[in-house]
């Protein structure tokens, strides 16, 4: 069974850090892979996807993320955090047949001034 | 372009009482498909709709149902409501869910508690 694993249920930065945030799946193939933003009382909203190609994938907001295929892991990644950042981050996979996602349980982002 | 609609946007029930929320989808997008979202469990996928057919459906009881209109337009409907149904129901759209390559894209919620 497909299964996302993030591990980090609460990260805290501070403003003008690095931030990674990890995800896991588990799949017998190589899934469609999301990374979902959702602010308090909001839907989600697509941050970026992988399909194929070049594995480093790029998204909106400043937020890259890096597919790694041996390590099954599709991690997010952004250089230089906003306080606006601070939201609930969600992973998510799609098996490559079907219009099912799966998604993991969310990592909470802290930004601290 | 109008995203994703849902409504209403909260809403109070009691135990036992059944609830219907609606969703409409991106204009143009046939495919919607529906997830519970609580805090303990994370996003729970529910069910899809494309095309007026249910594609797929998660592990809910039967008292979680759903259809789809032919303008693709989305109602579902928890029966019998228990407290453990409190939570934050999202509707997502897609274009063309055998494209296979589609993402995504949700309405803001329906907030349900119930007491």
């Amino acid at each position: 069974a497909q299964s996302v694993t993030q591990p980090d249920i609460h990260i805290t930065v501070s403003e003008g850090a690095s931030l990674e945030l990890r995800c896991n799946y588990s799949y017998g193939a190589t899934p469609y892979l999301f990374w979902y933003v959702q602010s308090p009382g909001q839907g989600l909203q697509l941050l970026l996807k992988y399909f194929s190609g070049d594995t480093l994938v790029q998204g909106i907001k400043g937020f890259e993320a890096e597919f790694k295929r041996s390590q099954s892991s599709f991690n997010l990644r952004k250089p230089s955090v906003h306080w606006s950042d601070a939201a609930e981050y969600f992973c998510a996979v799609r098996p490559n047949t079907g219009n099912q996602f799966y998604f993991g349980t969310g990592t909470s982002l802290t930004v601290i001034p | 372009k109008a995203g994703v609609t849902q409504t209403p946007r909260y809403l109070i029930k009691t135990r036992g009482q059944q609830v219907t929320l609606s969703c409409s989808p991106i204009s143009g997008h046939r495919s919607v498909s529906w997830y519970q979202q609580t805090p303990g469990q994370g996003l729970q996928f529910l069910f899809e709709y494309f095309s007026e057919t249910q594609r797929n459906k998660g592990n809910f009881p039967g008292r979680f149902s759903g259809r789809q209109f032919s303008n693709s337009r989305s109602e579902m409907n928890v029966s019998t409501l228990e407290l453990g149904d409190s939570a934050l129901y999202l509707c997502a759209s897609s274009l063309n869910p055998l494209s296979n390559t589609g993402e995504l894209f949700f309405g803001e919620g329906s907030r349900l508690t119930v007491l």
